[in-house]
């Protein structure tokens, strides 16, 4: 069962525009972590947000997480091409990460 | 420092047939990770070891699908026999520690698996 829902399930923009994608989820978490997948390759880490963090940062990336509204976003700002790909919210429910469960993902398409 | 290596990338089979994947995880990274992708999907686990226990295999498909990860280190996932509805991505992911979802996971390229 998916734990995590990501939305939109496709956002398309012009480089230099700011994307924003939301992950929702169903119960207690320990942590949440957001990963991209350019398209044929593997997964990439981008940011981990534990249930006591508010929110991130990393570089271009912002993650917000609100454990009252069981949410997440990833803001990717002054967005490039190189940014297009799929992104997925990643949730650990479970003790030891039992239960480790991705959403179905945003695709990004950032067009020049 | 070498990434998380699977092999082979591309595997092309007739249902019923036997596959096998292999993956080498990070150095030293103690959990080993396999995930089933499908199209247009996110990645679903299928089983999880902790050095060369299988500490989650919940959602691996025990009929036709199996798992060994000796001596801690490199690991095998085999289908046997494959049906038509295989036909996905296979991931493998490694993590330093055996925090299970408190860690960074590391992908691997995938094997991608179609079967006729």
């Amino acid at each position: 069962s998916q734990q995590g829902e990501e939305d939109p399930q496709a956002l398309s923009i012009q480089e230099g525009e700011n994307a924003t994608m939301n992950c929702s989820y169903k119960t207690s978490i320990n942590n949440l972590q957001w990963y991209r997948q350019n398209s044929g390759r593997g997964l990439v880490h981008l940011i981990l947000i534990r249930s006591n963090e508010r929110e991130k940062h990393s570089g271009r990336l912002r993650v917000t997480l609100d454990t009252s509204k069981k949410s997440s976003s990833l803001l990717i700002t002054a967005s490039r091409a190189a940014d297009t790909a799929s992104y997925f919210c990643a949730t650990d429910a479970g003790n030891y990460g039992q239960n480790f469960v991705f959403g179905p993902g945003t695709r990004l398409s950032v067009l020049p | 420092e070498a990434g998380v290596v699977q092999s082979p990338r591309y595997k092309i089979i007739e249902k019923k047939q036997p596959v096998a994947f292999w993956c080498n995880p990070i150095s030293g990274h103690n959990t080993l990770y396999w995930y089933r992708q499908n199209l247009g999907q996110g990645p679903e686990l299928l089983i999880r070891y902790e050095n060369e226990e299988a500490v989650d295999d919940s959602q691996l498909p025990k009929d036709r699908f199996s798992a060994e990860r000796l001596k801690g280190v490199d690991s095998t996932l085999k289908i046997q026999p494959a049906e038509l509805g295989d036909s996905a991505v296979y991931l493998c992911a490694s993590s330093p520690g055996t925090s299970g979802g408190g860690e960074t996971q590391y992908f691997g390229p995938g094997t991608r698996l179609l079967v006729l």
